[in-house]
């Protein structure tokens, strides 16, 4: 069965640095998205991406942040500058046009020290 | 602004009870609801969706229903295993929007 899949699976960083969160979601699909969700808390919208383009991004989604499809299959996210705050698991997920139902990676533990 | 929230956060059960979380939402507009698992350490899973349009949907041992009334969304899931043990989470999606909105987890933890 297809899946979503993130590397790393745990990056630990220094503030300050910057950090490229990968993902390759599944090959039909054509809407890809990342969220995070800080320990314990709800999973939370960043951005979706369609057409090469960002259709949507949340208030968490700043001028830190940036997403890139740099060929057919990878799906990044860029984090500029990092800050403590940033510290969370990072999902990517994708869904087929036509559906609504998003599938899921299993997430970058993102630690900033 | 508008949220999905959970009434509970955490739920035991014995193993081969039923367990039912329980999901409030706000916006009334929604009209795609999503319940995903997560078990530790892993991404969301989808369990079970259902449309607004519909009150009910049955699953391999897992039923949505959808109350518009009073807002309402719960999962219900059968004869829960240990393997159920996990945070459950409904999500939401608005018209016109391009993301799920998703509410703060149930804990459920099924004793052996």
């Amino acid at each position: 069965e297809p899946e979503v899949t993130q590397t790393p699976s745990h990056q630990v960083t220094q503030m300050g640095q910057e950090v490229i969160l990968r993902c390759v979601p599944i090959s039909n699909h054509l809407y890809f998205y990342w969220y995070r969700q800080i320990l314990g808390q709800k999973v939370e919208f960043l951005v979706s991406f369609y057409n090469n383009e960002i259709s949507e991004k949340s208030e968490i989604f700043d001028d830190q942040f940036s997403v890139e499809r740099p060929d057919g299959s990878n799906f990044t996210l860029k984090i500029r500058s990092t800050k403590l705050e940033d510290s969370a698991m990072y999902f990517c997920a994708s869904r087929h046009r036509g559906k609504i139902e998003q599938f899921f990676g299993p997430g970058t533990r993102l630690t900033v020290l | 602004g508008e949220s999905v929230g959970l009434h509970l956060p955490t739920l035991s059960v014995q193993e081969g009870d039923n367990s039912i979380i329980n999901c409030a939402y706000s916006n009334s507009a929604s009209d795609y609801f999503i319940w995903y698992k997560q078990e530790s350490g892993k991404g969301p899973q989808f369990i079970i969706d259902i449309r607004s349009n519909m009150d009910k949907r049955q699953g391999q041992r897992v039923t949505v229903l959808l109350n518009k009334t009073v807002k309402h969304l719960s999962l219900q899931i059968a004869a829960t295993q240990p393997g159920d043990s996990a945070v459950y989470f409904c999500a939401e999606n608005n018209p016109g929007a391009n993301n799920l909105f998703f509410g703060t987890g149930t804990r459920l933890t099924v004793i052996p």
